[in-house]
């Protein structure tokens, strides 16, 4: 079975520059979650879809953030414009649905800005 | 609100040797918990859950955790540690009101030959 997929791995700009992160959830999942970890920390939820819908976004900051999961399979996070403080790993992780807490992760996108 | 607490930074335990990675949380409810490890350059990977039963949960590579809700407890173990379980480990908490998973600051094991 395929995991999560990401990409890209790793991803340098500079700063008001936009980026965009892709996730590809293990097939039937109908959950995907974006966090963000930063250095040293655990990750922390940015957004929770449930197939398209987004159920939790309480945690993006949506004045730069956004997302979308048009079709409930793969989604895209996208900055813009990225600040010098959004140099962080992204994570995407999916689950069978909301009621199945056992999340699969992604390897992240590592994201620098300069 | 909810809450994950790894006390320590870093774990240090020889080869062979017995090891512990502490836990504590605070939930409204009947908490799930989790232990993810990862490692360098990786996605978090599952090793165990609770959520219901057997307050002692095995889990992958030998981990185990013990359930403690007196405690509010779940800490990581392994009855004998290897060079390779060197990594950074994760606890995690789930439950109450919402379906959000907390994650813990992480500590990392580091298992000396």
């Amino acid at each position: 079975e395929a995991g999560v997929v990401q990409s890209p791995r790793y991803k340098i700009i500079e700063k008001k520059q936009p980026v965009a992160f892709w996730c590809n959830p293990i097939s039937g999942h109908n959950t995907l979650y974006w966090y963000l970890q930063n250095l040293g920390q655990g990750p922390e939820l940015l957004i929770r879809y449930e197939n398209e819908e987004a159920v939790d976004d309480s945690q993006l900051p949506k004045d730069r953030f956004s997302a979308e999961r048009l079709k409930g399979v793969d989604s895209t996070l996208k900055i813009q414009p990225a600040e010098l403080g959004d140099s962080a790993v992204y994570l995407c992780a999916s689950s069978l649905s909301q009621d199945t807490y056992e999340q699969y992760f992604g390897p992240g996108t590592r994201l620098t800005v300069t | 609100a909810q809450s994950v607490a790894q006390p320590e930074d870093q774990v240090n335990v020889a080869e062979g040797n017995p090891l512990t990675v502490k836990c504590t949380y605070s939930v409204s409810g009947n908490p799930y918990l989790f232990w993810y490890v990862q490692y360098p350059n990786r996605g978090l990977q599952f090793l165990l859950k609770y959520i219901t039963g057997d307050n002692l949960v095995k889990g992958s590579y030998g981990f185990e955790a013990e359930f403690n809700k007196s405690q509010t407890s779940f800490h990581l173990k392994k009855p004998s540690a290897l060079v390779s379980d060197s990594a950074l480990y994760f606890c995690a908490a789930g439950g109450g009101a919402t379906n959000k998973l907390i994650f813990g600051t992480g500590t990392l094991l580091a298992v000396q030959p």
